[in-house]
């Protein structure tokens, strides 16, 4: 276990859905990080959040939403996606925002229809 | 294109032998980092090299970082089945008020056979 929690693992949602994920970290981090992963596609960096503060946004649809009340929480509140966005996502955080590793969560797997 | 690409795409080996594998990036970078990350699961983080680094080790895991190069590699010895999985680099150019912002590349997927 790396001290990050995703939830749900696994989900299934139609393309007028509302769902949202869940990710916790344990480590006591600043920063924390989401990333979709799609097959035949290196790792995308969504979004970044830093002591709270969204700090990067990679020019993510607004279907994608994220959400961060507190440096232990993150969510990302998804509406009305598409097929294409079915993929593995994944959370992480890290210590402070430069130069450190970062920990990943076990990720969600996204299957919209 | 990405900043950082692997190579090889996929290799398969015998336990017991050693795995290497390559990454190359395009910009400056503050540091190079290798994850591991078995089938659909989270990354694992194995190492960080620094910019100012030239070699790291850590238990049967070797890196070297070229910046002339624009270049990193990674070594497993002694290869065991538990190592099967994909291997990616990522490269943290980020400005230094700007936040940790990892680039990954497309990864290696090692195969250890029995």
């Amino acid at each position: 276990e790396t001290g990050v929690t995703q939830t749900p693992r696994h989900l299934v949602m139609g393309m007028t859905n509302k769902k949202s994920l869940k990710c916790e970290q344990h480590l006591g981090h600043n920063a924390m990080y989401w990333y979709k992963q799609s097959a035949k596609k290196p790792l995308e960096l969504m979004f970044v959040y830093n002591f709270k503060e969204q700090t990067e946004n990679n020019s993510v649809p607004s279907r994608f939403s994220p959400e961060c009340p507190n440096s232990s929480h993150l969510f990302l509140h998804l509406h009305t996606l598409q097929p294409e966005d079915s993929a593995l996502y994944l959370c992480a955080s890290s210590q402070s925002r430069n130069s450190y590793e970062q920990y990943f969560g076990p990720g969600t797997r996204l299957t919209v229809t | 294109s990405q900043q950082g690409e692997e190579d090889p795409q996929a290799l398969s080996i015998q336990e017991g032998e050693n795995a290497t594998m390559n990454c190359s990036y395009k910009t400056s970078i503050n540091n190079l980092q290798w994850y591991r990350q078995n089938s659909g699961r989270g990354l694992v983080h194995l190492i960080l090299i620094r910019s100012n680094e030239r070699e790291k080790h850590s238990g049967r895991l070797r890196v070297t970082l070229d910046t002339s190069k624009k270049s990193s590699s990674l070594l497993i010895t002694a290869s065991r089945a538990a190592d099967t999985a994909s291997y990616f680099c990522a490269t943290d150019a980020s400005p230094k008020a700007a936040g940790n912002k990892l680039t990954f590349g497309g990864g290696t997927r090692v195969l250890v056979k029995p």
